[in-house]
């Protein structure tokens, strides 16, 4: 059990520029969830994913935000004409598939310019 | 919705004092708590769970135990080290939904 990785742990970009991350879960857990976390807030949930499907979205994910996982592994997150109030910590986590205990990566840190 | 309401921080305290960091809850149905912490310059790691009433977690000589007539869920350690401290995340799950509620944390710092 390798644990959630997440790559890059740190992204600086300027307004308007496209970002993506990835995020690698454990490897049985067929649940998949991104979370964003602001500077001195609890992380706050965007969207998850129950294999391939993309079960709920949040009304925090505006439309320049996509998240894919096309194959049922890994998944990724897009960011596109990213503003300066993108910048936080995107964190993923995986679990088994039942509402159980969220495992949590070491997040990728976005500041943008 | 869901909420987790938590102590607001940061806490300071000194080496082998004891802890208590307050929790409490807002939810529907009957969800599992959490507690997360969070090291500086790391991701979030599970540090105690309970998934129903009078449960108590337990970990590392830190203890929550779930309190469905209060909704609480309150952090405890007998004594505190300097390794512990860290910001601590008390959290839900289910209650009718699949996304976990965090509260906004607390920062603990425990000096030597």
């Amino acid at each position: 059990d390798t644990g959630v990785s997440q790559n890059p742990r740190h992204k600086i970009t300027k307004r308007g520029q496209n970002v993506t991350f990835r995020c690698d879960p454990i490897s049985e857990h067929n649940r998949l969830y991104w979370y964003r976390q602001t500077l001195g807030q609890g992380p706050e949930f965007l969207t998850y994913f129950q294999n391939e499907a993309q079960l709920e979205k949040s009304r925090l994910l505006s439309d320049r935000f996509s998240a894919e996982r096309p194959k049922g592994s890994f998944s990724t997150l897009e960011i596109q004409r990213t503003e300066q109030g993108d910048s936080a910590m995107y964190l993923c986590a995986s679990s088994l598939p039942v509402v159980d205990t969220q495992y949590f990566g070491p997040g990728t840190r976005l500041t943008v310019l | 919705g869901n909420s987790v309401t938590q102590m607001e921080g940061p806490v300071t305290l000194s080496e082998e004092a004891f802890l208590t960091i307050n929790c409490t809850y807002t939810a529907t149905g009957y969800p599992s708590l959490f507690w997360y912490v969070q090291y500086p310059g790391e991701g979030l790691q599970l540090l105690l769970k309970a998934t129903k009433a009078d449960d108590k977690g337990s970990n590392k000589g830190f203890e929550a135990t779930y309190r469905k007539e209060t909704t609480s869920f309150h952090l405890e350690k007998g004594s505190v080290q300097v390794s512990d401290s860290a910001v601590y995340f008390c959290a839900l799950l289910g209650g009718m939904e699949d996304k976990i509620i965090f509260g906004k944390g607390t920062r603990l710092h425990i000096l030597p």
